[in-house]
């Protein structure tokens, strides 16, 4: 069964604290993407990777941090440094030359 | 900077009706264009993609059209059903050597029997 899988999905973080959002997909992609979305909003991008070990900065990559090394996973840590954490977490990937874009279910993080 | 806007933000109908949800972007140099439905709580589900080179796409009752010239898609739903009801997000996807999918807002779609 082909797809994006995203864990935990419901996760607590206290403050000062570490956490990584885990990502794996199946599906033999090249391109995954961090999307982060809050309430009445778009969806952001966080990080974005078009292959293995490498990887760029979206529009909001300050407090976040990701790796790259297997081509089906691309885990998302959010460091303490990330102000406001509290949101919902999307992970996507896509084939190379960017077609279709399938999501996971995602992770909705909390600070507590 | 690409922009994406997407008009109405919310909208409620009775059962039955056809719709029309529109997406707007700033920049008309796309590589695709994606329309997703999101449900509470939940990931995307890609509904329909519209290469740059395409006019419309159609999925059972969907259709989505795009005039990239303009720098606007449609997104026509055919005989709503309370099942539609979701959030429809409209995504552009950058030519020129970069690969992010910029999104709008949403459609907040609430379907009433």
């Amino acid at each position: 069964d082909g797809g994006i899988t995203q864990s935990p999905k419901y996760l607590f973080r206290k403050e000062g604290q570490n956490v990584t959002l885990s990502c794996e997909q199946n599906l033999n992609h090249d391109a995954m993407y961090w999307y982060r979305q809050d309430p009445g909003q778009g969806l952001r991008l966080i990080y974005y990777s078009q292959i293995v070990n490498d990887f760029q900065k979206g529009d909001i990559a300050e407090g976040y941090s990701v790796s790259r090394e297997k081509k089906e996973s691309f885990p998302l840590t959010v460091t303490s440094a990330q102000k406001n954490p509290t949101a919902f977490y999307l992970c996507a990937s896509s084939a190379a030359g960017g077609t279709e874009a399938f999501f996971g279910q995602g992770t909705r993080l909390t600070v507590v | 900077k690409q922009e994406v806007t997407q008009i109405p933000a919310a909208l409620s109908v009775p059962e039955g009706e056809n719709l029309v949800l529109n997406c707007s972007f700033t920049d008309s140099a796309i590589y695709n264009l994606q329309w997703f439905r999101q449900d509470p709580g939940k990931g995307l589900t890609s509904l329909l993609l519209i290469q740059s080179s395409q006019r419309e796409q159609t999925s059972g009752r969907l259709n989505a059209s795009l005039d990239k010239s303009s720098g606007r898609s449609t997104l026509y739903i055919a005989a709503s059903q309370p099942g539609d009801s979701a959030t429809y997000l409209c995504a552009v996807r950058g030519s020129g050597g970069y690969n992010k999918l910029i999104f709008g807002a949403g459609t907040r779609l609430a379907v009433h029997p």
